[in-house]
């Protein structure tokens, strides 16, 4: 079955540390696929997407993620996480105008 | 500027009563979705809708309903029939085409609690 999962509920990082979340995808073949952020009470905004080409992409705010197609995998990446950056995660793919979204990742960030 | 409106942000439903959330767009989109959020659980699709006077169940249709009459406009109205509406739903519209590769922009949600 098409799916997406992210395998971390919650992490916790320290104010200026590396981020890295986790995203593995289940499908046939190369879906196109999406990091989004949400905010508290708040829709969700486009990070990044891939769906061709060079396997590291870089989005909004700072962000980067890396296809693996060997690892099935789409990780979100960022070098120094800032306070501000504290929200909720999903990882989504997409393979003909139906989006599946991962249940997401909490990030709290510690001063 | 562009963007998606849904209102209102907060609505409060009694045990039998039918509600409607509104969704309006002026990207002109063609497609337009609406996700019920849970927490723990990701976003789960509702119904969706790739053209005018068409729309499509998602996952998780049973107690909703939706219309387009216009392009600009899905609104969805959960019914009686929903035993278990208190939530967070979040209205998104996208481009159709080959595949998807374009994503979704997203609305700032409604919440909508059973009193």
């Amino acid at each position: 079955a098409q799916s997406v999962t992210q395998p971390d509920i919650h992490i916790t990082v320290s104010e200026g540390a590396s981020l890295e979340l986790r995203c593995n995808y289940s499908y046939g073949a190369t879906p196109y696929l999406f990091w989004y952020v949400q905010s508290p009470g708040q829709g969700l905004q486009l990070l990044l997407k891939y769906f061709s080409g060079d396997t590291l992409v870089q989005g909004i705010k700072g962000f980067e993620a890396e296809f693996k197609r060997s690892q099935s995998s789409f990780n979100l990446r960022k070098p120094s996480v800032h306070w501000s950056d504290a929200a909720e995660y999903f990882c989504a793919f997409d393979s003909n105008n139906d989006m599946r979204f991962g249940a997401g990742t909490r990030l709290t960030v510690k001063p | 500027d562009g963007g998606i409106t849904q209102s209102p942000k907060y609505l409060f439903r009694k045990e039998g009563q039918n509600v409607t959330l509104s969704c309006e767009q002026n990207l002109n989109h063609d497609a337009m979705y609406w996700y019920r959020q849970d927490p723990g659980q990701g976003l789960r699709l509702i119904y969706y809708s790739q053209i005018v006077n068409d729309f499509q169940k998602g996952d998780i249709a049973e107690g909703y309903s939706v219309s387009r009459e216009k392009k600009e406009s899905f609104p969805l109205t959960v019914t009686s029939a929903q035993k278990n509406p208190t939530a967070f739903y979040l209205c998104a519209s996208g481009r159709v085409d080959r595949g998807g590769r374009y994503g979704y922009t997203f609305g700032s949600g409604t919440r909508l609690t059973v009193v």
